[in-house]
């Protein structure tokens, strides 16, 4: 069975430091997806980044990072000088091949304070 | 490009009555989900569908059903409404015609049941 742990429940940081939210999944699959979410107060659920099991090349987007370790099952998010704007619940989510069985971990809630 | 559609926003229902949460997507996507999450809980998967015509269970499909007959439309259907069918329902698409690229989600429906 997948399964999908964030074991920060909660994390508060204040504006311009650094943030990383652990993501650690299991899978028998050998081939496999990677996501992040993005909740933020207004409710909305917003796509961030789709990785796949293939590709263990870290990816930068702006003040966001991810990286994806096989060795460890881990897919780490970072943002780099967090601001307000991040304050939001994250949601990691891991998906078999074909995107049938869709696994979302329990999410960390990032509060970031001025 | 409207994306996954859902209404209503919002709704209150008392104990027992029954309603339908309507959700439309018009990407042309095969697989269409419900999800609902419990006030500052994650996410969990209630029905689902590869195509029209075909549905399965979730992790929490008691009290509701659904009905896929256009690939358009996957409404969910809540009968005899309890309290603990408060929460936040969402409907999330995914293309379904070869790798996964993340799911499409709607903007959620905040159900009250009184």
């Amino acid at each position: 069975a997948q399964k999908v742990t964030q074991a920060q429940t909660e994390i508060s940081v204040v504006e311009k430091e650094d943030v990383t939210l652990d993501c650690v999944y299991e899978t028998r699959d050998t081939t496999y997806y990677l996501f992040w979410y993005k909740q933020p107060p207004s409710g909305e659920l917003v796509f961030l980044i789709r990785r796949n099991s293939f590709d263990e090349q870290n990816e930068i987007s702006g003040r966001y990072s991810w990286n994806f370790q096989k060795s460890t099952s881990s897919f780490n998010f970072t943002i780099t000088a967090s601001q307000v704007v991040d304050s939001a619940v994250y949601f990691c989510a891991l998906s078999d091949y074909y995107g049938q069985n869709f696994v979302f971990g329990p999410g960390t809630r990032l509060s970031v304070l001025p | 490009n409207a994306g996954v559609t859902q209404t209503p926003k919002f709704r209150i229902l008392k104990i027992g009555q029954s309603m339908t949460l309507q959700c439309a997507q018009d990407m042309n996507h095969n697989y269409m989900y419900w999800y609902r999450q419990d006030p500052g809980m994650g996410l969990k998967l209630i029905y689902y569908s590869v195509g029209a015509g075909i549905t399965d269970k979730g992790e929490v499909p008691n009290g509701y059903n659904v009905s896929r007959s256009t690939t358009e439309d996957f409404p969910l259907r809540l009968e005899l409404a309890a309290p603990s069918q408060t929460s936040v329902y969402f409907c999330a698409s995914e293309t379904g015609a070869g790798v996964p690229y993340g799911y499409t989600f709607g903007s959620g429906t905040r159900l009250t049941v009184v």
